[in-house]
């Protein structure tokens, strides 16, 4: 079946650092691939995302390229704040059988000043 | 507000007894999700809707959960007997079915559960 792993947290850095958070992925087919966020008290959020092999999905200065050849789908950000600071999750929808999403376990970001 | 909104945002409940939990999705959305989200984990699919027909149930999905989405509009989601394993974090989500976005889920801000 269809599974997501990605890099256990806590990450913890400092403002305006650079950010790497890996997804790797298992799916039949070809999958879209999320990034959700989900901040302190609140409700998860689409981050960004890619439908396609080479598709790079951007928001909020952070960056995620969907590669086929490595199953992988790495979140980036060249300059973290103090408001990063939540749990990413990477997630993808492959539309076959069960049609949700499928999580990964999430990592939780935090950002020192 | 247009958002997915769940109720209510906290429920505890002794073991034993029966939960029912709302969702109403973004208006025009034909298709609503549930998961369920542990501690330290990521939402896990529970069942999803299309208008009113349920088309797909997670074998998480245990004989004492009931989901129902009765006009197509709002749903519920229903635990029976319930259990200390119960408890956790239950997500709605809701995305159009026929828009070039159709795959992208948005997310309600969860009815968290306690059995005590």
């Amino acid at each position: 079946g269809d599974s997501v792993t990605q890099m256990e947290g806590p990450v913890t850095l400092s403002e305006e650092a650079c950010l790497t958070i890996n997804c790797t992925y298992t799916a039949t087919g070809y999958p879209s691939l999320f990034w959700y966020v989900q901040y302190p008290g609140e409700g998860l959020q689409l981050l960004l995302k890619a439908t396609k092999a080479d598709d790079k999905g951007s928001n909020k200065g952070f960056e995620a390229t969907y590669r086929k050849e490595t199953t992988s789908f790495h979140l980036e950000k060249g300059s973290v704040q103090v408001s990063d600071s939540a749990v990413y999750f990477c997630a993808l929808y492959s539309g076959g059988g069960a049609d949700g999403l499928t999580f990964g376990k999430g990592t939780h970001l935090i950002i020192q000043p | 507000d247009t958002g997915v909104s769940q109720d209510p945002r906290h429920k505890i409940t002794k073991r034993g007894q029966n939960v029912t939990f709302r969702c109403d999705p973004i208006s025009e959305h034909n298709r609503l999700y549930w998961y369920r989200q542990t501690l330290g984990q990521g939402p896990e699919f529970l069942t999803y809707f299309q208008n009113e027909a349920q088309l797909e149930k997670s074998r998480l999905l245990s004989d004492r959960f009931s989901a129902e989405r009765p006009k197509g509009s709002f749903s519920t989601l229903e635990i029976q007997r319930t259990e200390q394993g119960d408890s956790a974090m239950y997500l709605c989500a809701s995305s159009l079915r026929g828009s070039p976005s159709y795959n992208e889920q948005f997310f309600g801000p969860g009815t968290r559960l306690t059995v005590l």
